[in-house]
């Protein structure tokens, strides 16, 4: 069985400032990772994947993630956030079907 | 090439009465998975279906059942509502059904129960 662990439930940031978003996750076989955003009343999209290969992916908004196998971790960074980064994040990992972390909001403040 | 189209948005139901959600997946993709979206539960897994057939279902109710169509469509059903089942029910869809596929989400739909 799979399970992933969003450490925050949510996190307020000032606007310009860096910040991680942090994802554990648990499996008896390998297993794909993925960011999630959700924007207000709108449906998830897809921010990054790890699939194999570099350890550091990039995605999609300055986003980046790092997958740390010996930690079982996925964190997502922004160096620098921005009003329009305020959104729930999800992580998700994937083996026989997609699991979704219970999220974490991101909130900027000015 | 047109997303993921969920409908209808927004539905409010009366306690007892059943509802059948829509969704139409990316053309050509061919997996088509329901989640349900609540503040206290987070995302919750429903059911997949791969070319008409459920491959993968979560932990809900026979209330909750689904469906897929030869052209992918999909629909999902919840009899005898309850106060709840309100929630965002959220449709995704994938070329396929690897692992390593991403998922294409719909906006959802918002289901009240009163």
């Amino acid at each position: 069985a799979q399970s992933v662990t969003q450490l925050d439930s949510q996190v307020p940031v000032f606007e310009e400032a860096p910040v991680e978003l942090r994802c554990n996750y648990s499996s008896s076989v390998s297993v794909y990772l993925f960011w999630y955003v959700q924007y207000p009343n709108q449906g998830l999209q897809l921010l990054l994947k790890y699939l194999s290969g570099s350890t550091l992916v990039k995605g999609i908004n300055g986003f980046e993630a790092e997958f740390n196998k010996s930690q079982t971790s996925f964190h997502l960074r922004k160096p620098s956030v921005h009003i329009s980064d305020t959104a729930e994040y999800f992580c998700a990992v994937s083996a026989s079907k997609i699991i979704f972390g219970s999220g974490t909001r991101l909130s900027i403040r000015p | 090439k047109a997303g993921v189209t969920q409908t209808p948005r927004y539905l409010i139901k009366t306690r007892g009465q059943q509802v059948t959600l829509s969704c139409s997946p990316i053309s050509g993709h061919r997996s088509v998975s329901w989640y349900q979206q609540t503040p206290g539960q987070g995302l919750q897994f429903l059911f997949e279906y791969f070319s008409e057939t459920q491959r993968n279902k979560g932990n809900f109710p026979g209330r909750f059942s689904g469906r897929q169509f030869s052209n992918s469509r999909s629909e999902m059903n919840v009899s005898t509502l309850e106060l709840g089942d309100s929630a965002l029910y959220l449709c995704a869809s994938s070329p396929g059904t690897g692992k390593d596929t991403e998922a294409f989400f719909g906006q959802g739909t918002r289901l009240t129960v009163v």
